[in-house]
């Protein structure tokens, strides 16, 4: 069964920096995708960026960047500028052949201003 | 705007009491699914259906079960409610060609006294 690890339940940054969010996941599948979701506090789940691991150019999304290592089974998120409405919960997420996701336990993001 | 609807939002029941959470999504996905997320946040997979018709059980055992008799429309019952089952149910929804992950519904915070 995949795994997902998110080793930081915490994280906190200064409003107009940078932070990188870890995540590192399990399998054994060659083809499957990768996300990162954002759930902020009593609001609904939303998707801040995906990776497809036959893709080796990291995905961007503005100021949300991933740092993909598939050999190393890495997938660590950038937030540039920060900013007060980045506060939130992150997830990291695995999806394989099945169309389940797996997600990681969670990095809870503090911006502070 | 979410494209995938949960009722109710909040609900307070006593124990014993059957419910049935509503999710509806008008994106003709043929994939949906319910998660469970604890006070820790973690989200667990508690059942899924890949079309009309059918259904599975997630990873996390669930005394609840589910219907799926038209596409757009996933509800969950329990049928007597119990303090153990007191959480956060979220629904979400995936399509199944390019995959651009899953879309969440803003998920309804059951609490049973």
């Amino acid at each position: 069964a995949q795994t997902v690890t998110q080793s930081q339940p915490e994280m906190s940054v200064q409003e107009a920096e940078t932070v990188t969010l870890s995540c590192t996941y399990d399998t054994s599948e060659s083809d499957y995708y990768l996300f990162w979701y954002k759930q902020p506090p009593s609001r609904q789940m939303i998707l801040v960026i995906r990776q497809e691991a036959y893709k080796q150019q990291n995905a961007t999304e503005n100021r949300f960047s991933v740092n993909f290592q598939k050999a190393a089974k890495s997938f660590s998120l950038k937030i540039s500028d920060s900013q007060l409405g980045d506060a939130a919960m992150y997830f990291c997420a695995y999806r394989g052949s099945n169309y389940k996701l797996t997600f990681g336990k969670g990095t809870l993001l503090t911006v502070n201003p | 705007e979410a494209d995938i609807y949960q009722t109710p939002r909040y609900l307070v029941i006593g124990t014993g009491k059957k419910i049935t959470l509503e999710c509806s999504q008008t994106m003709g996905h043929d994939k949906m699914y319910w998660y469970q997320q604890d006070p820790g946040m973690e989200l667990h997979l508690i059942h899924y259906s890949y079309g009309v018709n059918s259904t599975e059980k997630g990873d996390l055992s669930s005394e609840s079960t589910v219907s799926r008799i038209r596409t757009e429309h996933f509800p969950l019952t329990l049928e007597s409610a119990r303090p153990s089952h007191t959480s956060q149910y979220l629904c979400a929804s995936s399509e199944g060609g390019s995959w651009s992950g899953y879309t969440f519904g803003s998920g309804t915070r059951l609490t049973v006294v």
